[in-house]
């Protein structure tokens, strides 16, 4: 099966530009999440959604970070205006079911430099 | 707040050894704890992963144990091969959530050949 897919995979801007990623999960997964990945730590949940509502979104910046899923598929997350503090890998990740059992299967990431 | 503990940060053994990663959490509520793997540039895949009502689970050289009383688990790699040479990461679930999940800073494990 096709696997998670993030674009773009790198992105370069100056601080107080905007900016957006994409992620499409895994056909017939429920759940998708957004990780937020600095260099030398492990993941951190901003947002959980199950099928296109929000589960938890108690990690999200809200001042500056934003995502939607329309229609329970893809889903964008975007910053607005960056900080330089939000250099890191964005992970999409996305599991089939709706319990805490589930494997949770990751994208490649988008790896977000600002200057 | 929740937290997961992860220790070593660096691990370095030499082929055939076994290596031993620890993880704490805080969270008396976490009822599954996996394990991620992340190659260099790469995104985490699952490795093994442990559910709360047991204590030990083992798949070929890799094995967890979970001590619920303690709140540690610990992952076991024995026989190690140079492509074992990755980032591992634990994670514990959030209590009370459908699939958070809390993770640990990571140990970069190095298998010299």
């Amino acid at each position: 099966e096709a696997g998670v897919a993030q674009s773009p995979r790198y992105k370069i801007i100056e601080k107080r530009q905007s900016v957006a990623f994409w992620c499409n999960p895994i056909s017939g997964h429920a759940t998708l999440y957004w990780y937020q990945q600095i260099l030398g730590q492990g993941p951190k949940l901003l947002i959980q959604f199950q099928n296109n509502g929000v589960v938890d979104d108690s990690q999200l910046p809200k001042d500056r970070f934003s995502a939607e899923r329309l229609k329970g598929v893809d889903s964008t997350l975007k910053i607005q205006p960056a900080k330089l503090e939000d250099s890191a890998v964005y992970l999409c990740a996305s599991s089939y079911g709706t319990s805490g059992y589930n494997e949770q299967f990751f994208g490649p990431g988008t790896r977000l430099t600002v200057l | 707040g929740e937290n997961v503990e992860q220790h070593p940060s660096t691990l370095s053994v030499q082929e055939g050894d076994s290596a031993v990663i620890k993880c704490t959490y805080s969270d008396s509520a976490s009822n599954y704890f996996p394990w991620y793997k992340q190659e260099l540039g790469k995104r985490p895949q699952l490795i093994i992963d442990i559910r709360s009502n047991v204590g030990e689970k083992k798949d070929q050289r890799i094995a967890v144990t979970l001590n619920k009383t303690a709140k540690h688990f610990s992952l076991h790699i024995t026989e190690t091969q140079p492509e074992d040479s990755a980032v591992y990461f634990c994670a514990a679930s959030r209590g009370g959530s459908q699939g958070n999940l809390i993770f640990g800073k990571g140990t970069k494990l190095s298998v010299k050949p």
